[in-house]
Formats: structure tokens, C-alpha cells, sequence
């Protein structure tokens, strides 16, 4: 089965760029979905397709996908994206895949 | 709106069954092809299982497969998931999610504790 790799834990200064990575076996080929989790609240999709941010998605939140690599950058981090945040893909049989999380922190 | 409440969520003991319900407003359920997803106390995300737009196609994860059912309450504009023989491993906040296509969850509701525990 189709397995998505991500780091669990990124630490980041405030105003400086986070970048979370999802790996995955020829990943650049699957349309990957980025969501954002903060404590005791659902998901919300920040980026989806691999580059496409969600409607009312600050600019600072970019996508990237090639490779084995997807990856969400965060630019000028600030305290308020400290959540974790999951990567998906749509795998066969109409089934959801979903990265293990990193979980943001601003130090 | 596009809206999604999920309820039934309860403790329940090991073995036993529970019924869960996905209702929606907003939007017309059958249109769309719906997921449930479970996150456990302190994990990440787990796919659960899927109802297509047309009621026609169920998938399932292999840890729930012949265990549970999700099924459509349409005149309702409500899901159903059917749980069975619960396991300890089943705890979990279960989230129902709208699928907008290509496997991308647009909305999700604020999910339904289940607790398997004796």
C-alpha cells in the first residue's frame, strides 16, 4: 500500500520560512492536498492540487510537488501556524492516504 | 452554508455496535462522494471508509473492512456508518468530510467521539 512519509515535528523562528516535506514513491505524479490542524478543531485544506491555496489562505503558504518530494512552505511564520499539518493523496479504490503529520511548532 | 454534523458517539464496550450519522446542509449528500476519517487520541489522520455521489460504490480501510457500513440516508440528506464489533482500537474522534473532488476534502465536521472500552 501506498505509504506517505512526513517529519513529525518542524520547529521554526517566528518570521522565518518552514518547510514541511511529504515523501512519497513517485509522489510528483499524484495531486497531493495539504491540511491544517490546529488543537481540538477539524481539518482545514490549506493548499490543494500541489500548489493551489484554499480560499482565504494567507500568500506566505506555498506547495511544491516533483519526485518523491511534496513539500508546504510557510513564509514568514507566525505564531498563529502552529498546528500540525498533514499531507493526502487519492489512492485506488476511491481511498484517502494520509501523511502522519508534522506538528509545527514557532519557537 | 455547507455544513456537516456528525453524532451517536459514545462509550461503548468492546465487541458491541454503534450507528454514527453525517448530516449535512447546504449541499445535496448524494452529489458528492463523502468520507469518514478517524483521528485517535493524539495521532493523525486514518481513512475510514467512503459512500459514493451515486450510492452506488463503497470502499473501505482494511482495518474496518466487514465491520463496518456506510450507507446513505438520502431523504434525510444524512450518512450512516454502521460500526460492528468494536475494538478498543476503534477509539477515535470520527470526522465525516465532503468530498470535492479528486480526493479533496473541502469540509469537514467537528467529528463524534467514540470511545470502545470496557
Amino acid at each position: 500500500s501506498y505509504v506517505l512519509t512526513q517529519p513529525p515535528s518542524v520547529s521554526v523562528a517566528p518570521g522565518k520560512t518552514a518547510t514541511i516535506t511529504c515523501g512519497g514513491s513517485n509522489i510528483g505524479g499524484k495531486g497531493v492536498h495539504w491540511y491544517q490542524q490546529k488543537p481540538g478543531q477539524a481539518p482545514v485544506v490549506v493548499i490543494h492540487n500541489d500548489v493551489d491555496r484554499s480560499s482565504g489562505v494567507p500568500e506566505r503558504f506555498s506547495g511544491s510537488n516533483s519526485g518523491n518530494t511534496a513539500s508546504l512552505t510557510i513564509s514568514r511564520v507566525e505564531a498563529g501556524d502552529e498546528a500540525a499539518y498533514y499531507c493526502q493523496v487519492w489512492g485506488t479504490g476511491n481511498h484517502l492516504i494520509f501523511g502522519g503529520g508534522t506538528e509545527l511548532t514557532v519557537l | 452554508q455547507v455544513q456537516l454534523v456528525e453524532s451517536g458517539g459514545t462509550l461503548v464496550q468492546p465487541g458491541r455496535s454503534l450507528r454514527l450519522s453525517c448530516a449535512a446542509s447546504g449541499f445535496t449528500v448524494s452529489d458528492y462522494d463523502i468520507h469518514w476519517v478517524r483521528q485517535a487520541p493524539g495521532k493523525g489522520l486514518d481513512w475510514v471508509a467512503v459512500l459514493s455521489s451515486d450510492a452506488m460504490d463503497t470502499f473501505y480501510a482494511d482495518s474496518v473492512r466487514g465491520r463496518f457500513t456506510v450507507s446513505g440516508d438520502f431523504s434525510r440528506n444524512r450518512l450512516i456508518l454502521q460500526m460492528t464489533s468494536l475494538m478498543p482500537e476503534d477509539t477515535a474522534l470520527y470526522y465525516c468530510g465532503r468530498d470535492r473532488g479528486g480526493g479533496l476534502i473541502d469540509h469537514w465536521g467537528q467529528g463524534t467521539l467514540v470511545t470502545v472500552s470496557s
